[in-house]
């Protein structure tokens, strides 16, 4: 499978926890985005890497959140003390650096916080 | 801060129906349009990147127009079936790369 690929699908964890969340691009893409979409909203732009450089934060990402993309491959998202309103689906997309830079998402990982 | 509105936000229709949705952008520093297609539990699929004005594309029974002096792009689908039963987001793409959603339309269509 050549997409993009997502992990964990679901996950559940109380207030308070930490989580992470994996996502792995299509091969030859060097950007990266990250993206989180809450109930009747569409996605919100979370950040974006350029290879392995993180190159935009959106404010949406509070100091609880970080992202890395160590190697300019695989990128993990971490959620720090999980809070009810972090409950939405975190969706991960990748393009090619050039052109109109069509995204491909992943399937995304479902976050309930309880 | 940057609105894309998309309308309606719900629609129902008949098999064999057509129909189409509405995308409003802002009309300054626009780079492209994109209209993705998001079906429950699945990844969001990209269907059409428009970038110049009067730009219509066509994907089966699925076609899209795009006004960038006016900032609006519509998405027209042609005797809907079943499966074109999804959401649909479009995005305005400025010159940094990372896409701004509507909060898309939810299409129904009944056998």
């Amino acid at each position: 499978d050549t997409g993009v690929s997502q992990d964990p699908r679901h996950k559940i964890t109380k207030r308070g926890q930490n989580v992470t969340f994996r996502c792995d691009p299509i091969s030859e893409h060097n950007r990266l985005y990250w993206y989180r979409q809450t109930l009747g909203q569409g996605p919100e732009f979370l950040t974006y890497f350029q290879n392995e450089a993180q190159l935009e934060k959106s404010r949406l990402l509070s100091d609880r959140f970080s992202a890395e993309r160590p190697k300019g491959s695989f990128s993990t998202l971490e959620i720090q003390r999980t809070e009810q309103g972090d409950s939405a689906m975190y969706l991960c997309a990748s393009s090619l650096s050039l052109g109109t830079y069509e995204q491909y998402f992943g399937p995304g990982t479902r976050l309930t916080v309880t | 801060i940057l609105n894309v509105e998309q309308s309606p936000q719900s629609l129902h229709v008949q098999e064999g129906d057509s129909t189409n949705f509405t995308c409003s952008f802002p009309s300054s520093n626009f780079y492209a349009l994109h209209w993705y297609r998001w079906e429950t539990a699945k990844s969001p699929e990209a269907l059409f990147v428009m970038t110049l004005n009067g730009d219509e594309k066509k994907k089966g029974r699925i076609s899209a127009t795009l006004n960038t002096k006016e900032g609006y792009s519509y998405l027209y689908i042609k005797g809907s079936q079943p499966e074109d039963s999804a959401t649909y987001l479009c995005a305005f793409q400025g010159s940094q790369g990372n896409l701004i959603f509507g909060k898309g339309t939810k299409l129904s269509v009944k056998p």
